[in-house]
């Protein structure tokens, strides 16, 4: 089944211990990204990859870090959270530039 | 300036009736995909429809529609015969493929539906 994985689904953690949000698809697609979701705000950008080794900023890259060492893998990594980053998280995927993303299915982060 | 803009915030139909969600959207780039999103309460986002800037007819997906006036920019979705099953948050969103920012999809605020019985 063509799918987009996130895990954790939820977690509750501290400010300041570092935590990573994997993020994996099984359908070859060559673009990723992260949004983050929150009320009123819709979803925003954090950071894309278009391939391999190439990754951007999106809106609102400040505070998180990316990786794209495997073309289905793309981890969001908080090095130091912060309360402001307490939010719904959701890793998407497409085959290219017009076609729909896939979303995984979120992961809810709460930082205390 | 908002690139989309969804000026409902909630709406609440009854069921069977048919359902238009507006969106406007905003961009100078030429060539653009249009789509739009489902989030039920459970949280998942489920891709429903697409249209690109240089599709002649307005897109159809079983019960969606998707009502592209260019000119006008806007991208409304229509569905018809609502079912209790529709109730959920919409969202529209737009990805620019020249555009110079960053690419990616850009969401609009969403709207709540609530289909009532």
């Amino acid at each position: 089944e063509a799918q987009v994985t996130q895990n954790p689904r939820y977690l509750i953690t501290v400010t300041g211990k570092k935590l990573t949000v994997t993020c994996s698809q099984n359908m070859n697609h060559e673009y990723m990204s992260w949004y983050r979701q929150d009320p009123g705000l819709g979803l925003r950008q954090i950071y894309y990859s278009m391939n391999v080794e190439v990754t951007d900023k999106g809106d609102v890259p400040e505070g998180y870090k990316v990786s794209r060492k495997e073309k289905r893998n793309f981890p969001l990594i908080l090095e130091s959270p912060s309360p402001n980053q307490t939010s719904l998280y959701f890793c998407a995927s497409s085959s290219g530039q017009v076609q729909p993303q896939h979303f995984g299915d979120g992961t809810r982060l709460s930082i205390l | 300036a908002q690139k989309i803009t969804q000026t409902q915030p909630g709406m609440f139909v009854q069921e069977k009736e048919a359902v238009t969600l507006d969106c406007t959207y905003d961009t100078s780039d030429p060539s653009y995909g249009l789509f739009w999103y489902k989030q039920p309460s459970s949280g998942e986002m489920i891709f429903l429809i697409y249209q690109g800037s240089y599709d002649q007819q307005n897109a159809t997906e079983g019960r969606y529609s998707l009502n592209f006036q260019k000119a006008r920019k806007s991208a409304n979705l229509v569905i018809s015969a609502s079912q209790l099953g529709d109730s959920a948050m919409y969202f529209c969103a737009m990805r620019e493929i020249q555009g110079g920012g960053a690419d990616g999809l850009t969401f609009g605020k969403g709207t709540h539906l609530i289909i009532q019985p």
